[in-house]
């Protein structure tokens, strides 16, 4: 069975410190991993799909990497607006859904 | 805008009463899909659409129906609710499968 699983479930970081999300991933052969920002209350807002390992993508203060069993999501530096739950989610070859993890929820305070 | 658009935002109804929530997408996107929300469970598909009249179940499609007469809607229906259908719902779509879905801002429904 596919499997998605994040950590920690929950991060609270101070203002300027960087620190590391993983997604750890079981599948049969993957298509894409892809993350997610989502607010409380509102649908998950697209960052970065990564195909192969070794694959790496920034934005601004996130950087999101890839291995053959897991990525990273990087945040370098986090403000308060980093705020969220940061969701992994992997698309298998032979399947036709996004599989979701259940999310790390980050709280950065100033 | 581009934009996947769910109506309503929020829905409160009584066990039995049958209701559909819409969804429309502007994207001219050939795959949709439906989610549902729960803490602890994440998201978890309930159906998807590779195209018109295309449609398949996903992990969780026990007590919903889906049609696809239009590319750009992809209402979601339940025809006897129950409470354990309580939940955040969000419409997605995307290009075609395996890419980005863009998601809608969810239904909130409450089955009393």
């Amino acid at each position: 069975e596919d499997q998605v699983t994040q950590s920690p479930e929950a991060l609270r970081l101070q203002e300027g410190e960087s620190s590391s999300l993983n997604c750890s991933y079981t599948v049969s052969g993957l298509r894409g991993l892809f993350w997610y920002r989502q607010d409380p209350g509102k649908g998950p807002e697209f960052l970065f799909t990564l195909y192969s390992a070794g694959e790496e993508k920034e934005k601004e203060r996130l950087k999101a990497t890839l291995t053959k069993k897991e990525s990273f999501l990087h945040i370098t530096a986090p403000k308060p607006e980093d705020s969220a739950t940061y969701l992994c989610a992997v698309w298998e070859t032979s399947g036709s859904r996004l599989t979701f993890g259940e999310g790390t929820q980050l709280t950065v305070n100033p | 805008e581009a934009q996947v658009t769910q109506n309503p935002r929020y829905l409160i109804t009584v066990t039995g009463k049958k209701l559909t929530v819409t969804c429309s997408q502007n994207m001219n996107h050939e795959y949709m899909s439906w989610y549902r929300q729960d803490p602890g469970l994440g998201l978890r598909q309930i159906y998807y659409s590779m195209n018109v009249e295309v449609t398949d179940k996903g992990d969780v499609p026990e007590g919903y129906k889906v049609s696809r007469k239009e590319k750009r809607n992809f209402p979601l229906i339940l025809e006897s609710p129950s409470p354990n259908q309580t939940s955040l719902y969000f419409c997605a779509s995307s290009r075609r499968e395996y890419e980005k879905l863009f998601f809608g801002s969810g239904t909130q429904l409450s089955v009393l």
